[in-house]
């Protein structure tokens, strides 16, 4: 079955970037998706199709995706963005998730 | 905006059938440019995608490998509702479950159940 693999966690202090990454077999050939999630919340898209921002999300979220990898970047990252992240894209047959990352703003 | 509004028990026993419910707000459940998904999450698995149920003419279905033997996602017009029913669950199958709309992503959850199998 097809994995997507997360870092389990990411640090970042106030101000400064976070890039988050996620890493599955030919990933740039497929649309990507990234989704933060605070607890006890329903996730919510911040990132589809590799790099849109749905209306609503700032503009200190981006995404990129080639090659294995896709990327999550939070620029200026700010404390309310402190969240778990999953990436998710679509195998031909299934939904897949990745792992998750726990961002941490200190 | 579509809202989705989940109702259904948090606990059921081992061998037992799971059923969950997702009450659709904002748009028609025949709708052509949705489907609509359960997808659950644990400590263990992660995020799960269970399946999903749409219409194009005709009624379609598609379950995860994982649970294909047991699943079933049906709509239900008349109350604009869709259902998730899991059979002979295990402790394996006790997560938060959610369902969720899917237009170009997915874009309305509901507010998820925990549902716990044990005895």
């Amino acid at each position: 079955s097809y994995e997507l693999t997360q870092p389990p966690s990411v640090s970042v202090s106030p101000g400064q970037t976070a890039s988050i990454t996620c890493s599955g077999d030919k990933l740039g050939d497929k649309f990507v998706c990234w989704f933060q999630q605070k607890p006890g919340q329903s996730p919510v898209v911040v990132i589809y199709q590799d790099n849109k921002r749905p209306s609503g999300i700032p503009e200190r979220f981006s995404g990129s995706n080639s090659g294995n990898t896709a990327a999550l970047t939070i620029s200026g990252t700010q404390t309310v963005d402190e969240a778990d992240y999953y990436c998710q894209a679509w195998d031909g047959s299934t939904y897949v998730f990745g792992t998750g990352t726990k961002v941490t703003v200190l | 905006q579509v809202q989705l509004q989940q109702s259904g028990p948090g606990l059921v026993k081992p061998s037992q059938t799971l059923s969950l419910t997702c009450a659709i707000s904002g748009e028609s459940v025949s709708s052509n440019s949705a489907t609509w998904n359960w997808i659950r999450q644990s400590p263990s698995r992660g995020l799960e995608w269970l399946g999903r149920t749409y219409y194009t003419s005709k009624w379609n279905n598609d379950y995860a490998a994982s649970v294909r033997s047991r699943i079933s996602i049906n709509p239900d017009i008349s109350k604009n509702q869709f259902s998730l029913q899991l059979e002979s669950v295990t402790p394996e199958d006790t997560a938060v479950y959610y369902c969720a709309r899917l237009g170009t992503y997915f874009d309305s959850w509901g507010q998820g159940t925990l549902v716990t199998v044990s005895s």
